[in-house]
């Protein structure tokens, strides 16, 4: 099987930097992908890495460290409308069927 | 290009009977991924289709069943409802088989409440 752990809740103020953390056990690892969606919306994809490294797309980047089963979402610049919930998720060995984290719900506050 | 099309939008029934969900994937997209996500709660995977065929399903009992047709649409039925399967049904469908690096694309979900 497999687990991924996040925080449950961020709070950060405008224009701000916040980093989403998130660890991973799962055997045959093959990526982690980040999600967002608002409240009462549908999740949509944000990024996906399969090496180590930053991926970087506008104000968002994210990070992965495969030694470390670790990695991370990066918001810069942070808006109003980046108050989300952003999940992480990998993909098991076997399943090929992405298993999602619980979700981290960001705040961000004027 | 049209997204993901989920119906009905909402859904009420009666602990006991059975729900039809339906879900038509992205033009040209294959394989169909289904997933529970209670109130506050993160995504739990429920099946995925590719091709027609079950690829996986997670940890659900058999009342929770599907199928996908040949036009790649997809159905979810859940029989003898329970009051705890009320959630926010999210069906995906990706471009490749596994669709870790080009990610999925999600319904807006059919909301199901058991009462």
């Amino acid at each position: 099987g497999q687990s991924l752990e996040q925080p449950s809740e961020v709070t950060a103020v405008e224009g701000a930097i916040v980093q989403i953390n998130c660890t991973y056990q799962t055997s045959g690892f093959y990526g982690l992908s980040w999600y967002q969606q608002h409240d009462g919306g549908a999740p949509t994809f944000l990024s996906y890495n399969a090496l180590d490294g930053l991926e970087e797309t506008g104000r968002f980047s994210s990070f992965l460290s495969r030694s470390d089963s670790y990695g991370y979402l990066l918001l810069q610049e942070l808006q109003m409308k980046d108050s989300a919930s952003y999940f992480c998720a990998v993909r098991e060995a076997g399943r090929r069927a992405l298993t999602f984290g619980s979700g981290t719900r960001l705040q961000v506050q004027p | 290009e049209a997204g993901v099309t989920q119906s009905p939008t909402h859904l009420i029934k009666t602990r006991g009977q059975q729900a039809t969900l339906r879900c038509s994937p992205i033009s040209g997209h294959t394989s169909v991924y289904w997933y529970q996500q209670a109130l506050g709660l993160g995504l739990q995977f429920l099946l995925w289709y590719d091709e027609g065929e079950e690829r996986n399903r997670g940890n659900f009992p058999p009342r929770f069943s599907g199928r996908q047709f040949p036009n790649y649409s997809s159905e979810l039925n859940v029989n003898a409802l329970e009051l705890e399967d009320s959630a926010l049904y999210l069906c995906a469908s990706s471009l490749e088989s596994g669709g870790a690096g080009y990610g999925y694309t999600f319904g807006s979900g059919t909301r199901l409440t058991v009462v």
